[in-house]
C-alpha cells in the first residue's frame, strides 16, 4: 500500500464547475496536510495546508481533512481553464518531518 | 524576496560520470529537502537537512548519492557512477523551521538526463 494515494486521472470537469480531488493516507501519525498545484514543467507550488479536521476554505479553493478516514480532499470551485495542473497532495509526520507526496491528479478544465 | 535556486537547470552527462546539483534555498530556512521526480510521479524525499547536519537521509536510493550542506545554507547533492535510472528532475525545497506544518517552498528544479 502507497503510504499516500490519489487517483492519477486525468478528471475533466467543464469550465465554472467544481473539482474535487482526494487522497488517502496510511499514517496515522500524519497531522499535517498541504495540497500543491504543479503546471507541466514547473516546481510545485503550495495552493492549501490543513491541519484540524473539518473544512478550511482560500478563496476558490477548500479542503476537508477527516483523520478518522484518513482522507483529504480539495475542492476547486468555479474552476478554471488556468487551473488544469497536476494537484499533488503531501503528508508530513511530526515523528519524521518527511514530507510524502502522492502521485498527483491531472486536472483538466475544459473551455 | 528571492526564492530557492537551483543550478544547473539542465543537466546531461553520461553513464559512469559524477554530477553535483546545487541548491540556494530562501535566505534564513534552516531547513532543505531534495527530492527526486520522475515523469508521472509525484516528487520522492531524498534528504532533510536541519542546519549543516543530515536529520534524515533515509529516501537515499544507494550509496551513489551523496548531499552536504556544510555552512547551513547552500546544499550540493552529489551523484557518483551515474546510471541511466538516475535521470529526472532534481527538486530542491527549503521552509523556516522544517518543523509539522512548516510551509516549504520548491525551486525550479534541475533536470538531469543520463545518457
Amino acid at each position: 500500500q502507497k503510504e499516500v494515494e490519489q487517483n492519477s486521472g486525468p478528471l475533466s470537469v467543464p469550465e465554472g464547475a467544481i473539482a474535487s480531488l482526494n487522497c488517502t493516507y496510511s499514517d496515522r501519525g500524519s497531522q499535517s496536510f498541504f495540497w500543491y498545484r504543479q503546471y507541466s514543467g514547473k516546481s510545485p507550488e503550495l495552493i492549501m495546508s490543513i491541519y484540524s479536521n473539518g473544512d478550511k476554505e482560500d478563496g476558490r479553493f477548500t479542503a476537508q481533512l477527516n483523520k478518522a478516514s484518513q482522507y483529504v480532499s480539495l475542492l476547486i470551485r468555479d474552476s478554471q481553464p488556468s487551473d488544469s495542473a497536476t494537484y499533488l497532495c503531501a503528508v508530513n509526520s511530526e515523528r519524521t518531518y518527511k514530507y510524502i507526496f502522492g502521485t498527483g491528479t491531472r486536472l483538466k478544465v475544459l473551455a | 524576496g528571492a526564492g530557492v535556486s537551483q543550478t544547473p537547470s539542465n543537466k546531461v552527462t553520461e553513464k559512469g560520470k559524477y554530477v553535483e546539483l546545487r541548491c540556494d534555498p530562501i535566505s534564513g530556512h534552516t531547513a532543505l529537502y531534495w527530492y527526486r521526480q520522475s515523469l508521472g510521479q509525484g516528487p520522492e524525499f531524498l534528504i532533510y537537512f536541519q542546519g549543516t547536519g543530515a536529520a534524515d537521509d533515509s529516501g537515499l536510493p544507494n550509496d551513489r548519492f551523496f548531499a552536504v550542506r556544510p555552512e547551513g545554507s547552500v546544499s550540493t547533492l552529489k551523484i557518483q557512477r551515474t546510471e541511466r535510472g538516475d535521470s529526472a528532475v532534481y527538486l530542491c525545497a527549503s521552509s523556516l523551521w522544517g518543523t509539522t506544518g512548516d510551509t516549504q517552498y520548491f525551486g525550479p528544479g534541475t533536470r538531469l538526463t543520463v545518457l
